[in-house]
């Protein structure tokens, strides 16, 4: 497995801002996921982060929305631009850690607020 | 879309084995059958996965049928922190973990004391 770590864990922004999550992992992966969790309602995958090129995102997601970074294999950032109150979620990082487990998995979120 | 259909809730007293159904009638030859749970607040715990074999570790067993159109996901001891809401996902193999999870609406457990 793999620690996973998400900064902050919690945060309460004004609409118009944009907020930034990091994404820490305490050992090299080779996938890295982004998903959302609206309130009361199952995960929602955003994009897969890549390595060194732009992220590839899901129908209904898009980069000037959620910009995705992930400079090398242990980290990824992502931004919630022009944020309006249904941006209001829980923000999961999810890792593979090698090629041949397939299995995944996630960081603790982090629970935004859009006021 | 998912491509399973669980049970929306279900109760289980504590101390009992919980018996989780999931249907997955049209999974392909290469897809794997796993189940993760999420507790109040928490991210996603993976707890097992199995192909068509089934499938024992520490925290529960994984009972696929022949057919493998369906699975029962067995947590032998159920205690009050088991009470979560339990994932069935089915994923192709991928080699290089190239499929993410598509989570479906789950089952919320609830485990009475």
């Amino acid at each position: 497995s793999a620690v996973i770590s998400q900064k902050p864990s919690r945060d309460i922004c004004q609409r118009g801002t944009s907020l930034t999550i990091q994404c820490q992992v305490d050992s090299q992966v080779t996938m890295m996921f982004w998903y959302r969790q609206q309130p009361g309602q199952s995960l929602t995958l955003i994009a897969t982060a890549n390595q060194g090129s732009e992220a590839t995102y899901e129908s209904g997601f898009v980069i000037d929305k959620f910009p995705i970074s992930r400079p090398n294999l242990t980290f990824s950032t992502l931004t919630v631009s022009n944020m309006s109150p249904e941006d209001s979620s829980i923000y999961l990082c999810s890792v593979v850690t090698r090629p041949g487990t397939d299995t995944q998995y996630f960081g603790p979120g982090t629970r935004l607020t859009v006021l | 879309d998912a491509k399973t259909t669980q049970p929306p809730s279900m109760d289980c007293a504590e101390g009992r084995a919980a018996n989780l159904p999931c249907n997955h009638s049209t999974i392909s030859g290469n897809e794997y059958v796993y189940w993760y749970r999420q507790i109040h607040s928490q991210g996603p715990q993976y707890i097992i996965h199995g192909l068509k074999n089934n499938e024992t570790n520490e925290m529960a067993s994984l009972i696929i049928t022949e057919d493998r159109k369906s699975s029962t996901l067995i947590l032998p001891h159920a205690t009050l922190r088991d009470t979560a809401v339990y994932y069935c996902i089915v994923r192709p193999w991928g080699g290089s973990g190239n499929t993410p999870l598509v989570f479906g609406k789950g089952t919320r457990l609830s485990v009475i004391a």
